[in-house]
Parts: C-alpha cells; sequence; structure tokens
C-alpha cells in the first residue's frame, strides 16, 4: 500500500562521514523531489527530477548529490555531512510537471550526526 | 520567493472554526495545501490553480485569490484530528514546477 517508501526511518552518521539516503516508489511518477526539513521549519527543496532531467536547486550545498538509476528510485547522498545537515530528509514525487500536481511524501529519513 | 503564512500558530477547541492564510509576493500559478502531524509526512489536502477558484471536502475549504496573491484555509468546526502544521506551497514563474513552502502553521485541537 505504501506509495512513497523512504530508508531508513532514521540514520545516525559521525561528522564528516559519506551517507546515502533511499527513496523508493511504486507510482511510477515522472518527477522526484528531495526536501530537507529543520525543526519546526518548512520543507526546503534541495533538487528534483523530471525523468532523468536533473534540477539543482540554487542554494543547495555542493556537498549533496543526487542519483536516479530509473524511475522508480532516488538517492540521496551527502558527501562530508556537518552538524548543520541534521534534519529530517522528505522524499516526494508527482506523476508529472505543472500547477496542477500533487506531491505525494515519504515518511522521511531523520538524519543525526554524531 | 517563500510565502508568508498566518498565523504562525493557533489553538482551538473543538468545533471552533479556524482561517490560516498564505500571501506572496509574486504572481502565483498555483497554491497547494499540506497537513503535517509530528514525525510523520506532509499529507496532500488540496491544490488551488485559479483566481477565485474555492475547493474543499470534508470541513476544509480554501480559496485563492490570485489578484491579491494569497489564500486561505478555512476550518470549519474544526475536529481533535486536525491538529498539526499547515503549510502552503507556492508555484511561480521562477520556481519552474517546484514549490516553495511557507514556514507552516500550527494548529492545536483541544477538547
Amino acid at each position: 500500500d505504501a506509495m512513497v517508501i523512504q530508508n531508513p526511518r532514521y540514520q545516525v552518521t559521525q561528522f564528516g562521514k559519506p551517507v546515502t539516503l533511499s527513496c523508493s516508489q511504486t507510482l511510477n511518477h515522472n518527477v522526484m523531489y528531495w526536501y530537507q526539513q529543520k525543526s519546526s521549519q518548512a520543507p526546503k527543496l534541495l533538487f528534483h527530477y523530471y525523468d532523468k532531467d536533473f534540477n539543482n536547486e540554487a542554494d543547495t550545498p555542493d556537498n549533496f548529490q543526487s542519483r536516479r538509476p530509473n524511475t522508480s528510485f532516488c538517492f540521496l547522498d551527502i558527501r562530508s555531512p556537518g552538524l548543520g545537515d541534521a534534519a529530517m530528509y522528505l522524499c516526494a514525487t508527482s506523476r508529472d510537471k505543472g500547477a496542477n500536481q500533487p506531491q505525494h511524501f515519504g515518511d522521511g529519513t531523520r538524519l543525526s550526526i554524531l | 520567493q517563500q510565502p508568508v503564512q498566518s498565523p504562525q500558530a493557533v489553538i482551538l477547541r473543538e468545533g471552533e472554526d479556524a482561517v490560516i492564510n498564505c500571501s506572496s509576493s509574486k504572481a502565483l500559478y498555483s497554491v497547494h495545501w499540506y497537513r503535517q502531524k509530528h514525525g510523520e509526512a506532509p499529507i496532500f489536502l488540496m491544490i488551488l490553480l485559479k483566481g477565485g477558484e474555492q475547493k474543499g471536502h470534508d470541513k476544509i475549504s480554501a480559496s485563492f485569490n490570485e489578484k491579491k496573491q494569497q489564500s486561505s484555509l478555512y476550518l470549519t468546526a474544526s475536529q481533535l484530528s486536525y491538529s498539526g502544521t499547515y503549510f502552503c506551497g507556492t508555484e511561480s514563474a521562477n520556481s519552474g514546477y517546484a514549490l516553495n513552502f511557507g514556514k507552516g502553521t500550527s494548529l492545536l485541537v483541544t477538547p
């Protein structure tokens, strides 16, 4: 029944140690998004894919990378996590681009940095 | 450009009404509304596409004033399950088809 699945739900990593978060979807949607959400703040878009077309937000740090090997999967790689990267990371999908497309969110991965 | 939501927080008794506002300094293509409970994913509520459009289901409805570049979410006869943080997400000319979310409005409904 789950449509946007994020793994793991909780991730703990050490300062500077690379970490990868994963997202999969069973909706066959063309667009996938990664958001960073810090406590009591709005989700902040990091990047999104329209099919294989990658779009990076201007203020997304270079430390963050993403891969989308196929329609169903998308990964967020943080090369050298800093304490400021501790947050909830949300993956979302939409069927297509356009103003009438709702986004479907996964339950998120909460990342902690030691 | 992040939309501005007001109020930041509201506390209601069950059965009372509330209005949450979302405004932008840019012309908007659409306004999306989501509700997020603590520790959970945001859940889609509705999209408004056209100026003057109003939508609703159950006792939650919204309107979109294109000229004023603002939207309002109306919660009528609130239920305990309405508690959560409400976000508006806006799409404008320079956002492509990505959403800019407001900071959210925290709503608490008490018995």
